[in-house]
Parts: C-alpha cells; structure tokens; sequence
C-alpha cells in the first residue's frame, strides 16, 4: 500500500461526457502527477500539479484539466469523453516537485467510454 | 524525444528459473531509471529506483543494472516463482522530472 487513493475504481461513460477523476495524495506530498494507461501499453505522463499550480504538461488536449486543492489532493477533469480516452488513469504523488525521488502510485481508475 | 523500448513484450518460463528484463532508452539526460511491476488492473508497485549516477540496485531476488552512456537497463529475476507473474514496467525520469514508461514485458511463471 502506497497511502494514495483514488475514486472511483471503475466508471464507464458514454462519449460527449465529461468526468472527473479523484486522487488523493500520501501524507506530507505536495506533488500529483497523473497518467494514462491504454491497454497493453506503458502509462503516459498528462500532467503534473505541485502548490495548486500545474507544473508541466505532456501530450495531451486542454479537454484534459485538473485541479490540486490545499490539502494536496488532486482532481483529473476530461470534456467531451471520446472512445480512444477509455483507459485506466493513475496518479502518483512525492514529496517534492522537481526532485529525483520516486513517486507513489495508487491503484487507478478504469475509465470505458462507450 | 525520449522514447523507452522494452524487450521482450512477454515471455513464459518454468518455476525455477533466472530471467533477464531488459529495457532501453534513446536520451541519456536521465535523473534515474525505475522498475516496477504491475498487476492485472492494478496500479503500479516500485521494485528498484536507481540514480543516474549509480550502476546497479539490489532487492532480494532481484537486480537492476543501468548503462546511461548505452541506454540500457537490465532487471535480472533469480530463481523465478508464480508469483512473479505480472507486467514489468521500466521509466526513465526526464530532464523535466516526469517519468517516461516503456511498453512493458508480461512476465508469466509456470509451476
């Protein structure tokens, strides 16, 4: 057990939705970084929050937004759901935005978008 | 652009034997390089974390060697069980802290 949590586990939506995944963080991180994982594939980095500010982006669409609040956790917000967003998404949190230390995953949320 | 090879993409072994992981990279900027393994459905659990600056990370059964100037890394399983069966993932971290993931090798140990 990593002490980072996520809600729901399973959600399937349908496409034109929007969604909004929940993570919260290990106890003393400040960091949320959050990922996507299609299936087969290795986890993709979408962006990362630290001090309720983004910092840092990958590849993804500005339909993909977040949130980090006072307390360190952490939303994922996706408009407009197409089928290809079907995934399992991760956040992963550490101490330190910046540093070379690992981050602590929790266990995901599987998102299907029929 | 870095971009995180891993082979093979899976591979089936009888109980008992020792089996290597390997992994690549096409930038050497990295801070570290981690493995992890991931269950079916599951998040992901770090296995070994070793720095840019380090050569090679041990736990229990388990090896991790890095070669940056080579862009390679080798995870070595000794005496593999069942339980070992699971996706084996390899992430480099970039020159903007954020981990780069292979593809992952889907490790199944038979009894």
């Amino acid at each position: 057990e990593t002490g980072v949590t996520q809600s729901p586990t399973h959600l399937i939506k349908t496409r034109g939705q929007q969604v909004t995944l929940r993570c919260s963080s290990q106890s003393g991180h400040n960091t949320v970084s959050w990922y996507q994982q299609a299936l087969g594939q290795g986890p993709q980095f979408i962006f990362q929050y630290y001090r309720e500010e983004e910092n840092g982006r990958g590849n993804f669409p500005p339909r993909f937004s977040g949130l980090q609040f006072p307390n360190y956790s952490s939303e994922l917000n996706v408009n407009a759901l197409e089928l290809d967003d079907s995934a399992l998404y991760l956040c992963a949190s550490s101490s330190i935005a910046g540093s070379q230390e690992t981050q602590y995953f929790g266990p995901g949320t599987r998102l299907l978008v029929l | 652009k870095q971009e995180v090879t891993q082979i093979p993409a899976a591979l089936s072994v009888p109980e008992g034997e020792n089996l290597v992981l390997n992994c690549s990279f096409t930038d050497s900027a990295i801070y570290n390089l981690q493995w992890f393994r991931q269950d079916p459905g599951k998040g992901l659990t770090s296995l070994l974390l070793i720095q840019s600056s380090q050569r090679e990370q041990t736990s229990g059964r388990l090896n991790a060697s890095l070669d940056k100037s080579s862009g390679r890394s080798t995870l070595y399983i000794a005496a593999s069980q069942p339980g070992d069966s699971a996706t084996y993932l390899c992430a480099v971290m970039d020159s903007s802290y954020k981990l780069i993931f292979g593809s992952g090798t889907r490790l199944l140990v038979r009894p």
